[in-house]
């Protein structure tokens, strides 16, 4: 069956820092993987995706995710974390026309 | 704007009084659907739909209804709320027939049944 985890439930992370919030998936076929945010009281937002070619993913707000076949890994990273930053990540990998969705990682961007 | 609207945003309402929170995209989106967000959960999908006319069950159904008697708007009906209902509802659409393309959510509606 089709899954996402992602193993943290919290990272935390002060401001300037790298951050990394991690992603594995489990999946039949070639992998669609996204990566969408929550600030406090919105809707979700997209910020990026992988759907073939270059490992290295560019998306908003200077994320970038790395897709790792082997690993079945598509971790999100950001050089230099901003207080802004801090929200709740989620990693989805499309099954067809569904989303299989992670369970979410806070991310909080410490001053 | 693409957008997807969700109303209300925040619902406050009483076991047994049946509610509905509507649902309605300006995308042309085939695919719609409804989750729910609890703490530790993560995202759960109620319903979706494929097209119009078309729905089919999620991970969570009991205790929902919905309708997609048009392309636009896809409604999540709450025949007789129970408090285990209490959560933060996202309608989301997406293309479907399109796997590389990403879903847009609604802003999210928060309901509480006493």
């Amino acid at each position: 069956a089709q899954s996402v985890a992602q193993p943290e439930d919290q990272v935390n992370v002060a401001e300037g820092n790298p951050l990394t919030v991690k992603c594995t998936y489990s999946v039949s076929g070639n992998p669609y993987l996204f990566w969408y945010v929550q600030y406090p009281n919105r809707g979700l937002q997209f910020l990026l995706k992988y759907i073939t070619g270059d490992n290295l993913v560019k998306g908003s707000y200077g994320f970038e995710a790395e897709f790792n076949k082997s690993q079945t890994s598509f971790h999100l990273k950001k050089p230099s974390a901003l207080v802004s930053d801090s929200a709740l990540y989620f990693c989805a990998v499309r099954d067809n026309y569904q989303l299989i969705w992670g369970a979410g990682t806070k991310l909080i961007i410490k001053p | 704007e693409a957008q997807v609207t969700q109303n209300p945003r925040y619902l406050i309402t009483v076991t047994g009084k049946k509610l509905t929170v509507t649902c309605s995209q300006n995308m042309n989106h085939e695919y719609m659907s409804w989750y729910r967000q609890d703490p530790g959960l993560g995202l759960r999908q109620i319903y979706y739909s494929m097209n119009v006319e078309v729905t089919d069950k999620g991970d969570v159904p009991e205790g929902y209804k919905v309708s997609r008697k048009e392309k636009r708007n896809f409604p999540l009906i709450l025949e007789s709320p129970s408090p285990n209902q209490t959560s933060l509802y996202f309608c989301a659409s997406s293309h479907h027939r399109q796997e590389n393309t990403e879903a847009f959510f609604g802003q999210g509606t928060r309901l509480t049944v006493v």
